[in-house]
């Protein structure tokens, strides 16, 4: 298995539609993870951490699912401004220090 | 607040000839990292720094890829010669922590090697 994958998408939701992604890593290991927002053309945003115990923030909520090894984001009430690429973050495998970068999932959200 | 400062936004060069890119981290953050994103491959480590001092350089491709970090306050990534290969969009990251915490992006270079 890869360090870290996730589906590219794109996943095509209407507004206030709910919508979850899955990012599967390798190293059982791991510790902290994050989950990074990225717009067409920008720079990738740190949008949220994700703790054992999970994390909300709003629509947002992310979760950690250690024995089955994924992490998830769920976005409740899709907006417009949701669309964009989302990058999950795991922690390095190995003696590396370099947390690794998913390739991002893609999020369309239609009128 | 100034977040991470990159320069140039666009770069636009024919192969052969050197590229230089810059950046200025966020004040007080003591990492400091180059990645490189393309739709092949996603976003790559290139190296990172801290507290000036180069820690990781294993992702830097070859021999034609440098970086430096003078001072804590600029860094530079270097290509000699360019190629065609090497058109991505690189970006600079920093951190107060370290690798594993909280990145702040600059916006990033657009590097097209004709």
């Amino acid at each position: 298995r890869k360090e870290v994958e996730q589906d590219p998408g794109p996943f095509n939701v209407p507004e206030g539609a709910t919508v979850a992604f899955n990012c599967t890593y390798s190293n059982s290991a791991s510790q902290s993870f994050f989950w990074y927002r990225q717009d067409c053309r920008k720079e990738p945003k740190l949008l949220m951490s994700v703790y054992s115990s999970g994390n909300e923030d709003g629509r947002f909520t992310a979760q950690l699912n250690r024995a089955s090894q994924y992490i998830s984001l769920l976005i409740r009430d899709s907006k417009l401004s949701d669309s964009a690429t989302y990058l999950c973050v795991v922690p390095p495998s190995g003696g590396s220090y370099i947390p690794t970068f998913g390739r991002g999932t893609s999020l369309i959200v239609h009128p | 607040d100034a977040g991470v400062i990159q320069s140039p936004r666009h770069e636009v060069t024919e192969m052969g000839q050197e590229v230089t890119l810059r950046c200025k981290p966020i004040s007080g953050h003591d990492y400091l990292f180059w990645y490189r994103q393309t739709m092949m491959r996603g976003l790559e480590l290139l190296i990172y720094f801290n507290n000036n001092v180069p820690i990781d350089d294993s992702g830097m491709p070859e021999d034609r890829f440098s970086a430096k970090m003078p001072n804590a306050s600029f860094s530079t990534l270097k290509i000699q010669p360019s190629e065609p290969r090497d058109s991505a969009v690189y970006f600079c990251a920093s951190s107060l922590v370290g690798p594993g915490e909280k990145l702040f992006f600059g916006s990033g270079t657009q590097l097209s090697v004709l």
